[in-house]
Protein backbone atom coordinates (compact mmCIF):
# COMPACT_ATOMS: atom_id res chain seq x y z
CA UNK A 1 0.00 0.00 0.00
CA UNK A 2 1.16 3.66 -0.46
CA UNK A 3 0.09 6.84 1.48
CA UNK A 4 1.33 10.57 1.05
CA UNK A 5 1.81 13.00 4.14
CA UNK A 6 2.08 16.40 3.61
CA UNK A 7 2.81 17.87 6.84
CA UNK A 8 1.10 21.00 6.62
CA UNK A 9 -1.99 21.81 5.97
CA UNK A 10 -0.98 25.83 5.09
CA UNK A 11 1.95 27.42 4.71
CA UNK A 12 2.51 31.40 4.14
CA UNK A 13 5.58 33.02 2.96
CA UNK A 14 6.38 36.78 2.05
CA UNK A 15 7.41 37.48 -1.57
CA UNK A 16 10.70 36.76 -2.28
CA UNK A 17 11.28 34.45 0.44
CA UNK A 18 12.25 31.05 0.23
CA UNK A 19 9.12 28.25 0.14
CA UNK A 20 9.12 24.97 1.36
CA UNK A 21 6.48 22.35 1.17
CA UNK A 22 6.89 19.27 3.05
CA UNK A 23 6.17 15.44 1.88
CA UNK A 24 6.73 11.75 2.85
CA UNK A 25 5.83 9.32 1.49
CA UNK A 26 5.12 5.76 1.53
CA UNK A 27 5.30 2.69 -0.81
CA UNK A 28 6.23 -0.94 -1.27
CA UNK A 29 7.54 -0.31 -4.62
CA UNK A 30 10.22 2.14 -6.03
CA UNK A 31 7.37 4.97 -6.53
CA UNK A 32 6.84 7.33 -9.02
CA UNK A 33 6.47 10.83 -6.72
CA UNK A 34 4.56 13.82 -8.42
CA UNK A 35 4.00 17.50 -7.30
CA UNK A 36 0.52 19.08 -8.74
CA UNK A 37 -0.45 22.87 -8.35
CA UNK A 38 -4.07 24.41 -8.20
CA UNK A 39 -5.18 27.55 -8.25
CA UNK A 40 -8.38 28.39 -7.50
CA UNK A 41 -11.15 27.09 -9.53
CA UNK A 42 -8.92 25.57 -11.91
CA UNK A 43 -7.51 21.79 -12.50
CA UNK A 44 -4.11 20.39 -11.39
CA UNK A 45 -1.32 21.17 -13.27
CA UNK A 46 2.02 19.48 -13.05
CA UNK A 47 4.92 21.02 -11.75
CA UNK A 48 7.86 18.32 -11.25
CA UNK A 49 7.65 14.46 -10.85
CA UNK A 50 10.12 11.46 -10.07
CA UNK A 51 10.90 8.77 -12.15
CA UNK A 52 14.25 6.90 -10.31
CA UNK A 53 16.34 9.15 -12.21
CA UNK A 54 18.52 11.94 -11.07
CA UNK A 55 16.93 12.72 -7.06
CA UNK A 56 17.21 15.92 -7.47
CA UNK A 57 14.09 17.13 -10.00
CA UNK A 58 13.44 20.40 -11.45
CA UNK A 59 10.08 21.56 -12.19
CA UNK A 60 8.28 24.60 -13.88
CA UNK A 61 8.20 27.97 -12.62
CA UNK A 62 11.21 27.56 -10.63
CA UNK A 63 10.19 24.88 -8.27
CA UNK A 64 12.55 22.00 -7.57
CA UNK A 65 12.11 19.28 -5.38
CA UNK A 66 14.66 16.50 -3.96
CA UNK A 67 13.81 12.99 -3.61
CA UNK A 68 15.48 11.07 -0.65
CA UNK A 69 14.99 7.61 0.24
CA UNK A 70 16.72 7.28 3.53
CA UNK A 71 14.07 9.90 4.44
CA UNK A 72 11.19 8.86 2.43
CA UNK A 73 10.87 13.08 1.45
CA UNK A 74 10.14 14.48 -1.64
CA UNK A 75 9.85 18.12 -0.68
CA UNK A 76 9.02 20.71 -2.84
CA UNK A 77 11.06 23.91 -2.74
CA UNK A 78 11.56 27.62 -4.54
CA UNK A 79 14.21 30.00 -3.78
CA UNK A 80 12.02 33.17 -4.10
CA UNK A 81 8.65 33.17 -3.68
CA UNK A 82 6.15 35.02 -5.88
CA UNK A 83 2.52 36.25 -5.61
CA UNK A 84 1.21 33.94 -8.15
CA UNK A 85 2.86 30.66 -6.70
CA UNK A 86 -0.42 30.99 -4.16
CA UNK A 87 -2.38 27.83 -4.62
CA UNK A 88 -3.24 24.40 -3.51
CA UNK A 89 -0.15 22.07 -3.79
CA UNK A 90 -0.61 18.29 -3.86
CA UNK A 91 2.30 15.99 -3.61
CA UNK A 92 0.57 12.63 -5.17
CA UNK A 93 2.63 9.06 -5.37
CA UNK A 94 2.47 6.52 -8.23
CA UNK A 95 1.59 3.18 -7.84
CA UNK A 96 3.35 1.55 -10.38
CA UNK A 97 2.04 -2.35 -9.84
CA UNK A 98 -0.86 -0.90 -11.82
CA UNK A 99 -1.43 -1.55 -15.52
CA UNK A 100 -1.94 2.15 -15.29
CA UNK A 101 -0.99 4.62 -13.10
CA UNK A 102 -3.28 5.04 -9.69
CA UNK A 103 -2.43 7.85 -8.00
CA UNK A 104 -2.65 8.30 -4.27
CA UNK A 105 -2.84 12.04 -3.16
CA UNK A 106 -1.60 13.82 0.16
CA UNK A 107 -4.29 16.33 1.53
CA UNK A 108 -2.95 19.09 0.15
CA UNK A 109 -1.14 22.48 1.09
CA UNK A 110 -2.61 26.00 0.62
CA UNK A 111 0.86 28.37 0.26
CA UNK A 112 0.01 31.97 1.04
CA UNK A 113 2.47 34.78 -0.35
CA UNK A 114 2.01 37.62 1.89
CA UNK A 115 2.85 40.80 0.14
CA UNK B 1 -1.88 22.52 -28.06
CA UNK B 2 -2.61 19.15 -26.89
CA UNK B 3 -4.80 19.07 -24.11
CA UNK B 4 -7.66 17.85 -21.91
CA UNK B 5 -11.00 19.33 -22.04
CA UNK B 6 -14.05 19.83 -20.12
CA UNK B 7 -17.55 21.36 -20.97
CA UNK B 8 -19.06 23.10 -19.07
CA UNK B 9 -16.76 24.53 -16.45
CA UNK B 10 -19.97 25.24 -14.80
CA UNK B 11 -22.97 23.15 -14.18
CA UNK B 12 -25.95 23.80 -12.64
CA UNK B 13 -28.75 21.12 -11.85
CA UNK B 14 -31.67 20.48 -9.55
CA UNK B 15 -32.01 17.62 -7.12
CA UNK B 16 -32.66 14.33 -8.90
CA UNK B 17 -31.97 15.35 -12.20
CA UNK B 18 -30.40 13.90 -14.38
CA UNK B 19 -27.09 15.62 -15.36
CA UNK B 20 -24.19 14.08 -17.94
CA UNK B 21 -20.17 15.96 -17.75
CA UNK B 22 -17.86 15.99 -20.63
CA UNK B 23 -14.61 15.48 -21.05
CA UNK B 24 -12.45 15.42 -24.31
CA UNK B 25 -8.64 15.29 -25.38
CA UNK B 26 -6.34 15.32 -27.99
CA UNK B 27 -3.41 13.63 -26.16
CA UNK B 28 -4.48 10.19 -28.19
CA UNK B 29 -4.23 8.77 -24.60
CA UNK B 30 -5.25 4.92 -23.69
CA UNK B 31 -6.89 5.87 -20.20
CA UNK B 32 -9.05 8.54 -19.01
CA UNK B 33 -9.74 9.19 -15.30
CA UNK B 34 -12.90 10.76 -13.34
CA UNK B 35 -11.86 12.17 -10.13
CA UNK B 36 -14.05 13.96 -7.45
CA UNK B 37 -12.81 16.96 -5.51
CA UNK B 38 -14.89 18.83 -2.46
CA UNK B 39 -13.90 21.91 -1.41
CA UNK B 40 -10.33 21.96 0.51
CA UNK B 41 -9.75 18.26 -0.34
CA UNK B 42 -8.05 16.06 -2.57
CA UNK B 43 -9.05 14.12 -5.81
CA UNK B 44 -11.26 11.57 -4.91
CA UNK B 45 -11.01 8.66 -8.34
CA UNK B 46 -14.30 7.24 -9.19
CA UNK B 47 -13.11 5.30 -11.94
CA UNK B 48 -10.92 5.00 -15.37
CA UNK B 49 -11.34 3.78 -18.41
CA UNK B 50 -8.39 2.02 -19.77
CA UNK B 51 -9.07 1.65 -23.77
CA UNK B 52 -12.73 0.49 -23.25
CA UNK B 53 -12.00 -1.68 -20.15
CA UNK B 54 -14.07 0.01 -17.63
CA UNK B 55 -12.54 0.53 -13.71
CA UNK B 56 -14.65 0.92 -11.04
CA UNK B 57 -13.14 2.27 -7.73
CA UNK B 58 -14.88 0.02 -5.05
CA UNK B 59 -16.53 3.40 -3.01
CA UNK B 60 -17.96 4.87 -6.41
CA UNK B 61 -21.80 5.34 -5.53
CA UNK B 62 -24.00 3.31 -8.18
CA UNK B 63 -25.42 6.98 -8.56
CA UNK B 64 -22.23 7.43 -10.92
CA UNK B 65 -22.00 5.90 -14.55
CA UNK B 66 -19.38 6.67 -16.96
CA UNK B 67 -19.67 6.21 -20.80
CA UNK B 68 -16.18 6.11 -23.41
CA UNK B 69 -17.35 6.06 -26.61
CA UNK B 70 -14.39 6.87 -28.38
CA UNK B 71 -10.62 7.55 -27.24
CA UNK B 72 -11.27 10.83 -27.52
CA UNK B 73 -14.54 11.56 -25.36
CA UNK B 74 -15.39 10.43 -21.81
CA UNK B 75 -19.04 11.38 -19.93
CA UNK B 76 -19.52 11.33 -16.33
CA UNK B 77 -23.17 10.09 -15.78
CA UNK B 78 -24.80 11.25 -12.26
CA UNK B 79 -28.30 9.28 -12.43
CA UNK B 80 -29.88 11.38 -9.42
CA UNK B 81 -27.62 14.56 -8.35
CA UNK B 82 -27.90 14.79 -4.18
CA UNK B 83 -27.00 17.69 -2.66
CA UNK B 84 -23.48 15.73 -1.27
CA UNK B 85 -22.74 15.57 -4.75
CA UNK B 86 -21.58 19.39 -5.46
CA UNK B 87 -17.88 19.34 -6.15
CA UNK B 88 -15.39 20.08 -9.33
CA UNK B 89 -15.26 16.99 -11.19
CA UNK B 90 -11.71 16.86 -12.91
CA UNK B 91 -11.18 14.56 -15.62
CA UNK B 92 -7.97 13.47 -16.17
CA UNK B 93 -5.49 11.32 -19.10
CA UNK B 94 -2.46 9.06 -19.43
CA UNK B 95 -0.87 6.70 -21.85
CA UNK B 96 -1.36 3.90 -19.64
CA UNK B 97 2.44 3.19 -19.45
CA UNK B 98 4.93 2.70 -16.79
CA UNK B 99 6.22 5.98 -15.06
CA UNK B 100 3.52 7.78 -16.25
CA UNK B 101 1.94 11.54 -15.76
CA UNK B 102 -1.58 12.18 -15.65
CA UNK B 103 -3.07 15.63 -17.66
CA UNK B 104 -5.66 17.28 -15.89
CA UNK B 105 -8.48 19.00 -17.31
CA UNK B 106 -9.71 22.37 -15.75
CA UNK B 107 -12.94 20.96 -14.42
CA UNK B 108 -17.15 21.47 -14.15
CA UNK B 109 -17.90 23.04 -11.18
CA UNK B 110 -21.25 21.42 -10.50
CA UNK B 111 -23.60 22.57 -8.36
CA UNK B 112 -26.98 21.11 -7.26
CA UNK B 113 -29.93 22.99 -6.08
Amino acid sequence: AQSVTQLDSHVSVSEGTPVLLRCNYSSSYSPSLFWYVQHPNKGLQLLLKYTSAATLVKGINGFEAEFKKSETSFHLTKPSAHMSDAAEYFCVVSDRTFGNEKLTFGTGTRLTIIP
Amino acid sequence: DAMVIQNPRYQVTQFGKPVTLSCSQTLNHNVMYWYQQKSSQAPKLLFHYYDKDFNNEADTPDNFQSRRPNTSFCFLDIRSPGLGDAAMYLCATSTGQGADTQYFGPGTRLTVL
